[in-house]
Parts: structure tokens; sequence; C-alpha cells
């Protein structure tokens, strides 16, 4: 079946540790997209990609960092430098054209402990 | 000013009302527009989209566009508790390369 994938489902972070959270696809779409969302908030894009190999920052980039080796995967590091990481975090796709809608992975909750 | 800005709510309404959710975009060039619901701790799920100028119905919700006013809204006619959840308005930018969301409306419907 097509669908966009993240894993894992559950993730928890020490102070000071580096973690990367998986986004695969297998929709054959171009744009790939990470957002985050804290309990009773909206979705922050944290970075997008539109081509491979290309990625450009969001509203909340400072403490992540992303690769886009294959069209297929848009995997999501959260950083040292991200001080409060705790949340809950979306993947999505979607072609690059006019009138098509994003897909969502299940979403990743990361808990620092 | 945000590309894309909806009232965070909550938006409460008694069940069998209607409820209305409201959606501003600043992107004159935008053509395709698209609600998803947001259950807690689920991922959003498409749940209508409108390219057209007008109204378009699906089942028990309607969703209006008015480009030269810039807005988009979703109506939830006979609401029910199960509709409560955040809805979330998307909107196609950058001449289509990405789709922009707003932060979302919490809507309660209480019995």
């Amino acid at each position: 079946d097509g669908g966009i994938t993240q894993s894992p489902k559950y993730l928890f972070r020490k102070e000071g540790q580096n973690v990367t959270l998986s986004c695969e696809q297998n929709l054959n779409h171009d744009a790939m997209y990470w957002y985050r969302q804290d309990p009773g908030q909206g979705l922050r894009l944290i970075y997008y990609s539109q081509i491979v190999n290309d990625f450009q920052k969001g509203d909340i980039a400072e403490g992540y960092s992303v690769s886009r080796e294959k069209k297929e995967s848009f995997p999501l590091t959260v950083t040292s430098a991200q001080k409060n990481p705790t949340a809950f975090y979306l993947c999505a796709s979607s072609l690059r054209q006019m009138n098509t809608e994003a897909f969502f992975g299940q979403g990743t909750r990361l808990t620092v402990v | 000013q945000k590309e894309v800005e909806q009232n965070s709510g909550p938006l409460s309404v008694p069940e069998g009302a209607i409820a209305s959710l409201n959606c501003t975009y600043s992107d004159r060039g935008s053509q395709s527009f698209f609600w998803y619901r947001q259950y807690s701790g689920k991922s959003p799920e498409l749940i209508m989209f409108i390219y057209s100028n007008g109204d378009k119905e699906d089942g028990r919700f309607t969703a209006q566009l008015n480009k030269a006013s810039q807005y988009v809204s979703l109506l939830i006619r006979d609401s029910q508790p199960s509709d409560s959840a955040t809805y979330l308005c998307a909107v196609n930018t950058d001449a289509g390369n990405m789709l922009t969301f707003g932060g979302g409306t919490r809507l309660m419907v209480k019995p």
C-alpha cells in the first residue's frame, strides 16, 4: 500500500543527545515537510523540501537539521541545540502541483527525559 | 502577518447546531484550499477541498470560498460530539509548490 511512514511512534531523548526521526514515503511525492505540534497548538513548519538534495527552513528551524538524499526519505534530526524538543512531530508529503493535498504520517511523539 | 490565519478557539457549539470555521489567507495567487480534521494525538486527515469560488457540499460539511475577500470557511451542520477536534485550513501557495497550514481552530461540540 502507498503511504507515508514515520518511526518510531514514541521516542525518548536524554538532555544533550541528538535524535533522528524517520520519514519515508512511497507515493512518489516531490515535496516533503516536517511540522512540530505542541499540546493544544497548531502545526508549525520546521523544514520542507521540494526536490532531492534541496530543502528550506520553515518558521522554527533552529535546533533542527534535515537531509534529502533520496526522494522517498526526509529524516529530521533534533539536535542538542533545541532546548525544548518535547512535542509531537508530523511528516507530510505532496505532489508539487496545484490542487493536490498533503498526506501525513502517523507522527512521532518525542519526550525529553 | 501570517500567510494563513485561523482563530485558535476553542469554538464551542451545542450538539445539532451549525459550526462555522473560518480561515483567511494572504497570497492572492492561491488556488486550492483544504480542510483537515485532527483528533488529539492523531495525524490530520483531509475532509474537504475546494478550488472554485462558491460552495462545495459533502454530507454535513460545506466549504465556502471567496477569493476576492481571501477567505475560506467550513460549515458543519448537525454537529456531533464526534466532530470535536482541531480543524486545520491549508492553502496552496508559492505557485502550487507547497501547502501552508493555519494554526487550526479547536471545535468542541457539547451534548
